[in-house]
């Protein structure tokens, strides 16, 4: 079974703020790292898959970078906003199941909150 | 582009029965996958459909299955329902099993009573 931790579980900050956190991921046989935004009484929507060491993404305030060798990601948003509340998942592949199959596995969230 | 399409959105079960939920994939998605969760865990992976096969299943009982048809439209099945089987059931279609996003459909609240 393998394990994707998130951290911290929730977080509260004020509007204005900028905030990150962390996903962790076996260090080994890695194919791709993804990023997805859960708001209440919404679907998950994807913010960014990454695949490649080094990666660094960024959408609007939001960026995230991905370091495959110690097996960690970082989500990153930048003057944070209420409408950036939401439960923010990451999910990893690995390398054997990416071509042939497609199993993503997803770590528990880092709930964010703005307060305005 | 029609997202995708869960239904039911809500359903009430007792325990015993069985239940069938589906889900259509956004135009041009093969890959379908098939998700529970429930409080205190995250999405737990239940299955992946492409081109009508099933390519992986998660750690779930036999009781769940699923299927997927010609049009990439895909049904799950849950039969002998228990008071466990209560989740949030999401599905997700994709383009490329590897690299690209999925795309979740609003889900299908299960509820056992």
């Amino acid at each position: 079974i393998l394990n994707v931790e998130q951290s911290p579980q929730s977080l509260h900050v004020q509007e204005g703020d900028s905030t990150n956190f962390t996903c962790s991921f076996p260090s080994s046989n890695f194919y791709a790292l993804h990023w997805y935004r859960w708001e209440t009484a919404k679907s998950p929507e994807a913010l960014f898959v990454m695949t490649l060491n080094g990666d660094e993404k960024k959408k609007g305030r939001i960026s995230a970078t991905l370091n495959t060798k110690e097996g960690y990601s970082y989500l990153y948003i930048k003057g944070s906003q209420p409408e950036d509340s939401a439960t923010y998942l990451c999910a990893f592949l690995p390398l054997g199941t990416g071509a042939g199959s497609y199993q993503l596995t997803f770590g528990k969230g880092t709930k964010l909150s703005v307060i305005p | 582009k029609a997202g995708v399409t869960q239904t039911p959105r809500y359903l009430i079960k007792t325990r015993g029965q069985q239940v069938t939920l589906s889900c259509s994939p956004i135009s041009g998605h093969r890959s379908v996958s098939w998700y529970q969760q429930t409080p205190g865990q995250g999405l737990q992976f239940l299955f992946e459909y492409f081109s009508e096969t099933q390519r992986n299943k998660g750690n779930f009982p036999g009781r769940f299955s699923g299927r997927q048809f010609s049009n990439s439209r895909s049904e799950m099945n849950v039969s002998t329902l228990e008071l466990g089987d209560s989740a949030l059931y999401l599905c997700a279609s994709s383009l490329d099993p590897g690299g690209q996003p999925q795309h979740f459909g609003d889900g299908t609240r299960l509820s056992i009573l």
